[in-house]
């Protein structure tokens, strides 16, 4: 257990509509990543907060957004959902957002666009 | 940004030492060797990084020739369990997050 917690497990929606994943990092973690996993793509680095405010971007689409909250959770918002966005997410943590620093993932939100 | 190249697959049985390398030709001066472990439908794991000559911890050993340009991960005895794929990632401080390349999957038999 990596003490990072993500939900939903499983999501499953169709085209064109919006969802919301949520990820707590690790007690004392200031940073969080996101990454997207299908199949074909490997794991891809989307986007990084840190204390809230947004500090890297990767290969996030428009359609996808995220924010960092006070309390630190993070959510990523995926709207106008194409099947090609079916893939696992996965949130990471880590201290202070250095590249070198370790990083702990969490479970992953498998979603599933219909 | 430093790319890494290493095999797409290894075969192992019980028991044995499983060296994986990987070559990052360009890693710059400053760049680190992270390697992580993942397992199907889990997120990635931290197993072991380095910078140069030899580093080890209660899971694994990182080699690291002189030049840098590769490096070797090395598995001691493993199990069932150790099959999963394995990412090496040169950290490159110029840049704020990991690339994960497409990994080596280890299968390990009875």
């Amino acid at each position: 257990d990596s003490g990072v917690t993500q939900t939903p497990k499983h999501l499953i929606t169709a085209t064109g509509q919006r969802v919301t994943l949520r990820c707590s990092p690790r007690s004392g973690d200031l940073s969080v990543y996101w990454y997207q996993q299908s199949l074909d793509q490997g794991l891809q680095f989307l986007i990084q907060y840190y204390n809230g405010e947004e500090r890297a971007k990767g290969n996030i689409l428009e359609r996808f957004s995220a924010q960092q909250f006070p309390d630190l959770h993070s959510e990523l918002n995926l709207s106008s959902l194409e099947l090609g966005d079916s893939a696992l997410y996965f949130c990471a943590s880590s201290t202070s957002g250095t590249v070198q620093e370790t990083q702990y993932f969490g479970p992953g939100t498998r979603l599933l666009v219909l | 940004l430093a790319k890494t190249t290493q095999p797409i697959s290894m075969d192992s049985y019980e028991g044995q030492e499983v060296n994986i390398t990987c070559s990052h030709n360009n890693i710059a001066t400053n760049d680190y060797i992270t390697w992580y472990q993942q397992f199907p439908s889990q997120g990635p794991r931290f197993i072991i990084q380095g910078y140069k000559t030899k580093v080890t911890n209660e899971v694994a050993s990182l080699f690291i020739p002189a030049d840098r340009k590769s490096s070797t991960l090395s598995l001691p005895r493993v199990s069932l369990s150790d099959t999963a794929v394995y990412y090496c990632l040169v950290t490159d401080t110029g840049r704020r997050a990991l690339t994960f390349g497409s990994g080596t999957r280890l299968q390990v038999q009875p």
